[in-house]
């Protein structure tokens, strides 16, 4: 299984709504990540768990918050955002350790807020 | 910070032609270099990586030419088809402690292949 699976696929929220973002895999990874990904721009890096462990926070706003449960699942909770905020937010997976290597991504979740 | 600049911003190519999308980057210690394809509504996927203990690596139409000395990376499509139209990102390894990694994303590449 090489998947990285993210739910909800759309997500349309009002300023005032909490919601949150699931990543899940399978891969035995154990470097997991968050980015946000404006239309036709690159993907920007927002945190990096490691071991389970917050590694990166590229000082990103306090209503966005991270979490990961365990070594499979990388949950981003959602607070208070603002309409620039709208963005595709990408997972990704990668092996970890001292080694570069592939980076596995999600399909996304597509971000709206109102 | 490391920074990578791509170019073209956007390529056109005929079918059964060459498509050519180049890198530079800054700095780096780790030698790790990946193209990444995305298509519209889609999350990046890997489509070929280098280490630079070698100069050129190939997988089917897809090669990487790599220049360390010049901190150049550069994707070669053979044969484009309009299957490969998509946006084609390089990335290169940015700062790491010993427990995270991550990649700086150039700015991309919009390839369109036309029939």
């Amino acid at each position: 299984d090489t998947e990285v699976t993210q739910t909800p696929k759309h997500l349309v929220m009002g300023m005032t709504n909490k919601k949150s973002l699931k990543c899940e895999q399978h891969m035995g990874h154990r470097a997991m990540y968050w980015y946000k990904q404006k239309a036709k721009k690159p993907p920007e890096l927002m945190f990096v768990y490691s071991y389970e462990k917050l590694s990166i926070n590229e000082s990103v706003p306090s209503r966005f918050s991270p979490e990961c449960p365990n070594s499979s699942l990388l949950n981003l909770h959602l607070h208070a955002l603002q309409p620039e905020d709208s963005a595709l937010y990408l997972c990704a997976s990668s092996q970890g350790g001292l080694a570069m290597g592939e980076q596995f991504f999600g399909p996304g979740t597509r971000l709206t807020v109102l | 910070q490391q920074q990578v600049k791509q170019s073209p911003q956007s390529l056109i190519v005929q079918k059964g032609g060459i498509s050519i999308i180049n890198c530079a980057y800054e700095n780096t210690a780790f030698d790790y270099f990946p193209w990444y394809q995305q298509f519209p509504g889609k999350g990046p996927a890997l489509l070929i990586a280098i280490r630079p203990d070698v100069s050129e690596k190939k997988e089917g139409r897809f090669t990487i030419s790599f220049n360390k000395s010049a901190k150049q990376f550069s994707l070669h499509i053979m044969d484009s088809q309009p299957g490969d139209s998509a946006t084609y990102f390089c990335a290169a390894p940015a700062a790491r402690d010993n427990y995270g990694q991550n990649f700086v994303f150039g700015p991309g590449t919009r390839l369109s292949v036309l029939p």
